[in-house]
C-alpha cells in the first residue's frame, strides 16, 4: 500500500508568515509522530498523536508550534509567525501501535527567509 | 533525559570495504533500539533490536544490541557505492517517542 506522504515537498516562506505542514499516514496506522531535523542535526522530536489526541507535546519548540490531527488520519502541523530557525526538514512517521517500527514521509523542507 | 550518541560522525571507505558503526544509549526504560538509513529526505527502515531479539541480519547488513554495555553495532560487509548515506539510530524508552542520534556520514567510494 501507499507510504506515508508529506506536503508540500518544499515550502519557502518569509518571516512572519504562517505555514500548515500535512502529514498523511499509512493508512491503519494509529500513531503519527512530527519531527524536525535540521542541517548536521538528528532528528528532533516534536509532537505524537495517539489517534486524535495529543499525549505528548514535550518537543513543541514553542508556543508557536501546533499539530492536530482529525479522523485518526491527517495531521496539519502549523508554525505560526515563522523565524529563520524554523528553516529545516520537518519529517512525519507513522506505526501502527506505538511503539511499534515507525515508517517515515519524505519531508517538507522549510526555508524561512 | 534519553540520549543516543553515534560514532563515528563520518566515515569515507572503498568498496568492499567492511564497516562498523557504533551507537550508544542512555534511556529510561529501555523498550528498542531502531537502525534507519537516510539517503535523501526520509530515513529507511533497516532493523529493530529488543530484549528478545539482540541480532539482525539481512543481507551485508546486520546488527548487534549488547544491553550490558547500553550500545548497539551496525556492520555493512563488502560495501557498495550504494551504502552511502546517513544511517541514523534511534532508542525507544519508557515515553513512547523515539530518540535519535546525529547519525553517521558514511559515503563509499568506487
Amino acid at each position: 500500500g501507499a507510504g506515508v506522504s508529506q506536503s508540500p515537498s518544499n515550502k519557502v516562506t518569509e518571516k512572519g508568515k504562517d505555514v500548515e505542514l500535512r502529514c498523511d499516514p499509512i493508512s491503519g496506522h494509529t500513531a503519527l509522530y512530527w519531527y524536525r531535523q535540521s542541517l548536521g542535526q538528528g532528528l528532533e522530536f516534536l509532537i505524537y498523536f495517539q489517534g486524535n489526541s495529543a499525549p505528548d507535546k514535550s518537543g513543541l519548540p514553542s508556543d508557536r508550534f501546533s499539530a492536530e490531527r482529525t479522523g485518526g488520519s491527517v495531521s496539519t502541523l502549523t508554525i505560526q509567525r515563522t523565524q529563520q530557525e524554523d528553516s529545516a526538514v520537518y519529517l512525519c512517521a507513522s506505526s501502527l501501535v506505538t511503539p511499534d517500527t515507525q515508517y517515515f514521509g519524505p519531508g517538507t523542507r522549510l526555508t524561512v527567509l | 533525559e534519553d540520549k543516543v550518541v553515534q560514532s563515528p560522525l563520518s566515515l569515507v571507505v572503498h568498496e568492499g570495504d567492511t564497516v562498523t558503526l557504533n551507537c550508544s544509549y542512555e534511556v529510561t526504560n529501555f523498550r528498542s533500539l531502531l537502525w534507519y538509513k537516510q539517503e535523501k529526505k526520509a530515513p529507511t527502515f533497516l532493523f529493530m533490536l529488543t530484549s528478545s531479539g539482540i541480532e539482525k541480519k539481512s543481507g551485508r547488513l546486520s546488527s548487534i544490541l549488547d544491553k550490558k554495555e547500553l550500545s548497539s553495532i551496525l556492520n555493512i560487509t563488502a560495501t557498495q557505492t550504494g551504502d552511502s548515506a546517513i544511517y541514523l539510530c534511534a532508542v525507544g524508552g519508557s515515553n513512547y517517542k523515539l530518540t535519535f542520534g546525529k547519525g553517521t556520514l558514511l559515503t563509499v567510494n568506487p
